[in-house]
């Protein structure tokens, strides 16, 4: 099993829609996450921090799940500027230094 | 700097060529990653740098990959006898500690012919 797993997509909502997306993580220990936005060419930017049970921020509701070992992300009344790829990241434990990056889902946003 | 700066943003190399990647991470920050980026695909890590010191280089694809940081600033990747595989988009990223925000140049992307 993949440390990080994502659903790839592409998911194609219309504006104004709620889309929802679920990362799982192998790690039990891990404790805080994150979540990544990409444009297409441009570098990985934060989009949110996942300390607790969960964190809201406008539009934006990162929600954890440790029992079940997954992350959520759910934006609600999407824009077109929301289309991108969100990267669930768990960041290290054990002996890792780094943080490990899921494969990413792509969201497009259509007018 | 204000943000993490990498150059060149495009590279192209023939196969066999030698190329230098360099990044200049965000002053006083004490971690810094080197992440390979194939298109349609995550981050993959390549080696971490807590300041001059390389502390995990396990993701480093083969011996033709070196890096190094010797001052605890600026970052250098290097890859010797370029291949095809080696295209990819290299991101190098820099944060205050390991498990902290991680902020990103804007990457190298590395067109090997």
């Amino acid at each position: 099993r993949k440390e990080v797993e994502q659903d790839p997509g592409p998911f194609n909502v219309p504006e104004g829609a709620t889309v929802a997306f679920n990362c799982t993580y192998s790690n039990s220990a891990s404790q805080s996450f994150f979540w990544y936005r990409q444009d297409c060419r441009k570098e990985p930017k934060l989009l949110m921090s996942v300390y607790s049970s969960g964190n809201e921020d406008g539009r934006f509701t990162a929600q954890l799940n440790r029992a079940s070992q997954y992350i959520s992300l759910l934006i609600r009344d999407s824009k077109l500027s929301d289309s991108a790829t969100y990267l669930c990241v768990v960041p290290p434990s054990g002996s890792a230094r780094q943080l490990t990056f899921g494969s990413g889902t792509q969201l497009t946003v259509l007018p | 700097g204000a943000g993490v700066s990498q150059s060149p943003r495009y590279k192209v190399a023939k196969r066999g060529q030698d190329v230098a990647l360099r990044c200049d991470p965000i002053s006083g920050h004490v971690s810094l990653f080197w992440y390979q980026q194939a298109l349609g695909q995550g981050p993959e890590f390549l080696t971490y740098f807590q300041n001059e010191a390389q502390l995990d280089k396990s993701g480093l694809p083969s011996d033709r990959f070196f890096a190094e940081r010797p001052e605890g600033s600026v970052s250098t990747l290097k890859i010797q006898r370029t291949q095809q595989e080696d295209s990819a988009v290299y991101l190098c990223a820099s944060s205050l500690a390991p498990d902290s925000e991680a902020f990103f140049g804007q990457g190298t992307r590395l067109t090997v012919v």
